[in-house]
């Protein structure tokens, strides 16, 4: 079984586009994350929601939208795609946002905007 | 600001012992993770320090200096499959992890 699942795992478009990725954890989480990870390997929090609830916003374009239907789902939309928005983001969950819990990742989604 | 440093990239040789370091300035500390990440792979746990001191975890052990903002991760009996970038990251006072950019090792026969 899966932990935290990502999907689509590739994804190429145009510059302009509006895109999707899901992620789905089943390892019944509280809190769940998005990261993007540059070509330079920076890893980088954009979002984290705890049990649906948006707690942290960095700074990140509005064109990137966040939505939690439940705790075990938080999906990014982003819209009117751009050059730099190229990089592998990963979705991961905590059981909490404090302590000592890991997080688990997912596979990451590369995305590349052409 | 906030920063983590680590070497960007170190070399071994198997069978050897490996010692990557993390220096990090932080606004506050709520504990200090080690991760590893294959190349084109999800980061994965391997650690975490929030008392001063060693842990150790087979091969792999992990120590922590609070008031000297250090940290390294000690691989021995290096195998080629230890190959991989290794990720420093703290958690701050508002319990954001706040991540180094890794250390790639490379592991030689």
């Amino acid at each position: 079984d899966t932990a935290v699942s990502q999907t689509p795992k590739y994804l190429v478009t145009q510059m302009g586009n509006d895109k999707s990725i899901k992620c789905e954890q089943n390892l019944g989480h509280d809190t769940m994350y998005w990261y993007k990870q540059d070509s330079k390997k920076f890893l980088k929090i954009m979002f984290s929601y705890n049990n649906k609830e948006l707690i942290i916003n960095e700074t990140v374009p509005n064109r990137f939208s966040p939505k939690s239907p439940d705790k075990a789902h938080l999906n990014l939309h982003i819209n009117s795609l751009e050059l730099g928005d190229s990089a592998v983001y990963f979705c991961a969950s905590s059981q909490q946002i404090g302590g000592g819990e890991t997080q688990y990742f997912g596979p990451g989604t590369r995305l590349l905007v052409l | 600001g906030q920063n983590i440093d680590q070497p960007t990239e170190m070399t071994a040789t198997e069978g050897a012992i490996v010692q990557i370091n993390c220096t990090y300035q932080t606004s506050g500390f709520n504990g200090l993770f080690w991760y590893q990440q294959h190349a084109g792979e999800a980061p994965t746990f391997l650690s975490y320090n929030v008392l001063d001191g060693l842990e150790e975890k087979g091969r792999f052990s992990s120590f922590l200096s609070r008031s000297k903002g250090y940290s390294y991760l000690l691989l021995k009996e290096l195998q080629m499959k230890d190959s991989a970038s290794y990720l420093c990251a703290v958690r701050d006072s508002n319990y954001q992890l706040i991540w180094g950019a890794g250390t790639k090792l490379i592991i030689k026969p």
